[in-house]
């Protein structure tokens, strides 16, 4: 089983709430992405967690904060967001992130609006 | 630095046709390859990897990619295409951790398939 699960599939949010997303894998990974993605563009990296442990932030502002509460599940809360913020926000896991190589599985997605 | 090159940004091909779409990259060593599809609003399918070994690399769907060292190369194809293959197409390198341990994608190729 290749899956990676995503909820809320869609989210409206204004400029001043809070929410978070969420993924989750049973596949046994050890590391987790997330990543954004704009209509027409290729995705962009905003982090990476390996081992439970945050490895990689791309510079990521800090309205956008990562959890990983354990090694099958993945949140990005989101607070302050700006309309441009809006994107599918993709979630992908791999396993064994120091033993390459290896592939990343994504998860559907969740398509945010933020008004 | 590490890039990705997909030099199509659309291609429409007639059901039934095959199909080439073009990948290369800009890497220092042999990186590892992979292709993705995207259908609109969903997440990304991993079709097919190359990390080492028979250039021809099988993927699913009935797609197929060829590595080819001499021309920084991985080039996907499908000898007969169906109108559920109509979705856009990333190009993808890495990760490895003299790159960061990232994946970089093409700009992506929308592929159209007409009846």
């Amino acid at each position: 089983d290749t899956e990676v699960t995503q909820t809320p599939k869609h989210l409206v949010m204004g400029m001043t709430n809070k929410k978070s997303l969420k993924c989750e894998q049973h596949m046994g990974h050890r590391a987790m992405y997330w990543y954004k993605q704009k209509a027409k563009k290729p995705p962009e990296l905003m982090f990476v967690y390996s081992y439970e442990k945050l490895s990689i932030n791309e510079s990521v502002p800090s309205r956008f904060s990562p959890e990983c509460p354990n090694s099958s599940l993945l949140n990005l809360h989101l607070h302050a967001l700006q309309p441009e913020d809006s994107a599918l926000y993709l979630c992908a896991s791999s396993d064994y992130p120091d033993r390459a190589p290896y592939e990343q599985y994504f998860g559907p997605g969740t398509r945010l609006t933020v008004t | 630095a590490q890039s990705v090159t997909q030099p199509d940004i659309h291609i429409t091909v007639s059901e039934g046709a095959s199909l080439e779409l073009r990948c290369n990259y800009s890497y220092g060593a042999t990186p590892y390859l992979f292709w993705y599809v995207q259908s609109p609003g969903q997440g990304l399918q991993l079709l097919l990897k190359y990390f080492s070994g028979d250039t021809l690399v099988q993927g699913i769907k009935g797609f197929e990619a060829e590595f080819k060292r001499s021309q920084s190369s991985f080039n996907l194809r499908k000898p007969s295409v169906h109108w559920s293959d109509a979705a856009e197409y990333f190009c993808a390198v890495g990760p490895k951790e003299e790159y960061g341990n990232k994946l970089v994608f093409g700009a992506g190729t929308i592929l159209r398939v007409k009846s």
